[in-house]
């Protein structure tokens, strides 16, 4: 059974960049798309981006001047990085899988599998 | 693409039928997803591609909809049911999430 492990500092300070890792177990990561979703405190989940293990990726506007989202198959993870901080940051974030749901002859996809989140917290 | 889902609050009592609904600001097709989150979990899915229900999740939990309207029922509540239900739109990037629909026990 496919599990999703994210791992990484709890506290950043302001301007600085947030670092996490999500351990894929029980699966390969080379297949599927995977991605960073966020949840601040007492707030709605928002999509952070996705990548693929081809190295292909997709960021949220929003966010897509400081993110960047890399895979290493060797280790089976894939990370997150978001330059720049402030405290709009502090949040859960999740990693999950995408996984493409066979429908009417063609895919759809939803997020299948989630990690446990980890919590961040951007302070000085 | 933005989902709001209403209401934002809902106060049911166990056996109770509920309905939760999601507009999208644009037509997004059957490609919508709902998630039910615990406090400190994970959101787990129910159900994709608007109306079908992701394996082990109880019949009780049905979606329907398709283009701007959206509808998640509980046919009759059970404890373990309440929770924060969120939609989600994978019809086009950025992938966007509803605000979040928080079932309380009345």
């Amino acid at each position: 059974q496919v599990q999703l492990q994210e791992s990484g500092p709890g506290l950043v300070k302001p301007s600085e960049t947030l670092s996490l890792t999500c351990t894929v177990s029980g699966g390969s990561i080379s297949t599927y798309y995977w991605s960073w979703v966020r949840q601040p405190p007492g707030k709605g989940l928002e999509w952070i981006g996705y990548i693929h293990y081809s190295g292909s990726t997709n960021y949220n506007p929003s966010l897509k001047s400081r993110v960047t989202i890399s895979v290493d198959t060797s280790k089976n993870q894939f990370s997150l990085k978001l330059s720049s901080v402030t405290a709009a940051d502090t949040a859960v974030y999740y990693c999950a899988r995408h996984y493409p749901f066979p429908y009417s002859g063609s895919y759809y996809d939803a997020f299948d599998i989630w990690g446990q989140g980890t919590m961040v917290t951007v302070s000085s | 693409i933005q989902l709001t889902q209403s209401p934002s609050f809902l106060s049911a009592s166990v056996g109770d039928r509920v309905t939760i609904t999601c507009r999208a600001s644009q037509d997004i097709s059957n490609y919508l997803a709902w998630y039910q989150q615990k406090p400190g979990k994970a959101p787990k899915l129910l159900i994709y591609v608007a109306s079908t229900l992701q394996s082990g999740v109880p019949s009780r939990f049905s979606g329907s909809g398709s283009g701007t309207e959206f509808t998640l029922t509980i046919s009759s509540l059970q404890a373990e049911d309440f929770a924060t239900y969120s939609c989600q739109q994978l019809n086009s990037y950025p992938y966007t999430f509803g605000q979040g629909t928080k079932l309380e026990i009345k």
